[in-house]
């Protein structure tokens, strides 16, 4: 499986936008790229997903490099709410494996 | 729909002890999943199903832990005897298209 890269843990102020960095230098020509959070005592959920084009939805944006050897997941405004545990992973075109990383840590202060 | 519905939410046993825990999946779903999430490992799949099939159980830990799933709204896994190292959340998921939803997880204790 490819292996993606997150830093350990970050910290956003309420109300303002958060970026997740994501490196996943391996990555091959089919493999998306998904982002799940997890919240405190709950399981995982997904975020968003995508392969060569930025995508958004309600609850994100996925900025993808030219190059696709990283990504950014973007929290437009942080709210007390999205601190949780980020994943970043790489899912291959017809595979069924979710495989979990350490992820990001994200802390939201009032 | 109610989600991914697993049952118990929490299990206390002693060493031993069979213990089973029960999922079920997002009606329409052709895919579930068991994951076990400790601190020191993380969040880790165990084996996952396609169309009731076993697919992968690499993940499984060892023998003392087998899962079925009799027909598309029921899984179960189970582990006897139980062990302390097997204390962790265990949970279940489902996916019918491109995103997997997970459940709130069974919080498994052995003592």
């Amino acid at each position: 499986d490819a292996k993606t890269t997150q830093p350990n843990s970050m910290e956003s102020n309420e109300e303002e936008p958060v970026h997740l960095p994501c490196n996943h230098s391996t990555i091959s020509g089919t493999d998306y790229i998904h982002w799940y959070r997890q919240l405190p005592s709950q399981g995982p959920e997904y975020v968003i997903h995508g392969l060569t084009s930025n995508v958004n939805n309600r609850m994100a944006s996925l900025a993808i490099a030219e190059d696709r050897k990283s990504s950014t997941l973007i929290l437009h405004r942080a709210t007390l709410r999205d601190a949780a545990v980020y994943y970043c992973i790489l899912w291959e075109e017809y595979g069924n494996k979710l495989v979990f990383g350490a992820g990001t840590i994200l802390r939201v202060k009032s | 729909d109610a989600g991914v519905i697993q049952s118990p939410r929490h299990e206390v046993t002693e060493m031993g002890q069979e213990v089973t825990l029960r999922c079920k999946p997002i009606s329409g779903h052709d895919y579930l999943f068991w994951y076990r999430q400790t601190m020191m490992r993380g969040l880790e799949l165990l084996i996952y199903f396609n169309n009731n099939v076993p697919i992968d159980d690499s993940g499984m830990p060892e023998d003392r832990f087998s899962a079925k799933m009799p027909n598309a709204s029921f899984s179960t896994l189970k582990i006897q005897p139980s062990e302390p190292r097997d204390s962790a959340v265990y949970f279940c998921a489902s996916k019918g298209g491109y995103e997997q939803y997970f459940g709130p997880g069974t919080r498994l204790t052995v003592t």
